[in-house]
C-alpha cells in the first residue's frame, strides 16, 4: 500500500499560471483533505471532501478550486497563480471523521514567481 | 470552534521523559483530543488521541486532566528522533474532521 501519493513534490509557477495537484489514496478512505502550510506556520484546511462527488471549502479556499470525481482521487486546482499561493501542500485522508487518524502525503512545494 | 494553547518550544535532553502540555479550556463534551507531529520537511504524524480517559499506545501517552480542559502528551524516553513540531488538536465526532492545526510546540531534544 503506498498511502497517500502527491504529484508534483516541487513545482515552480509563474504568476498567472495554473497547475493541478494530484493526490491519489489507496486506504479506500472516504474523507480527503487539503492543507496548505506557509513557513513557520501551521496547516490551514483548504477544501475537503467527505466521498466521491461532495466537496466542501475549509478556512481558506479562494484561489483554489477542487473535484471528487473518484474515491481515490482528490486534486486541487489553482487557476491564476499568485506568489501569495507559495507554500507546501498536504493532501490527507480518513476513514473515521472526528474519530480517526489523518494520514497525510509527503507534500507538494509549491513556488510562484 | 474551540481553540487550544500550547507552549512555542520545549527542550529535552535524550532519553528522559518529555510532558508536552496543551490548554483547551472551551473545549466540548464531544471534542476529541487529537495529537500529531511533525519531523522536519514531512506531513504531519498521527501520535495518539482520546477523548476522557488517559490512553497508551506504542509511540507516547495521552494523559486529560478530569475537567478535560488540559492535556498532556507524554513521551517516555526521547530520543533524538522526537524532535518535531507536536500539534494539540480539538475535533467534533462529527463528519467532516477539519483539525485545525495551530502553531504547536517545537521540542528540541539534546544529546
Amino acid at each position: 500500500n503506498a498511502g497517500v501519493t502527491q504529484t508534483p513534490k516541487f513545482r515552480i509557477l509563474k504568476i498567472g499560471q495554473s497547475m493541478t495537484l494530484q493526490c491519489t489514496q489507496d486506504m479506500n478512505h472516504n474523507y480527503m483533505y487539503w492543507y496548505r502550510q506557509d513557513p513557520g506556520m501551521g496547516l490551514k484546511l483548504i477544501y475537503y471532501s467527505v466521498g466521491a462527488g461532495i466537496t466542501d471549502k475549509g478556512e481558506v479556499p479562494n484561489g483554489y478550486n477542487v473535484s471528487r470525481s473518484t474515491t481515490e482521487d482528490f486534486p486541487l486546482r489553482l487557476e491564476l497563480a499568485a506568489p501569495s499561493q507559495t507554500s507546501v501542500y498536504f493532501c490527507a485522508t480518513t476513514g473515521l471523521a472526528g474519530t480517526g487518524e489523518l494520514f497525510f502525503g509527503e507534500g507538494s512545494r509549491l513556488t510562484v514567481l | 470552534d474551540a481553540k487550544t494553547t500550547q507552549p512555542n518550544s520545549m527542550e529535552s535532553n535524550e532519553e528522559e521523559p518529555v510532558h508536552l502540555p496543551c490548554n483547551h479550556s472551551t473545549i466540548s463534551g464531544t471534542d476529541y483530543i487529537h495529537w500529531y507531529r511533525q519531523l522536519p520537511s514531512q506531513g504531519p504524524e498521527y501520535v495518539i488521541h482520546g477523548l476522557t480517559s488517559n490512553v497508551n499506545n506504542r509511540m507516547a501517552s495521552l494523559a486529560i486532566a478530569e475537567d478535560r480542559k488540559s492535556s498532556t502528551l507524554i513521551l517516555h524516553r526521547a530520543t533524538l528522533r522526537d524532535a518535531a513540531v507536536y500539534y494539540c488538536i480539538l475535533s467534533a465526532n462529527n463528519a467532516g474532521n477539519m483539525l485545525t492545526f495551530g502553531g504547536g510546540t517545537r521540542l528540541m531534544v539534546k544529546p
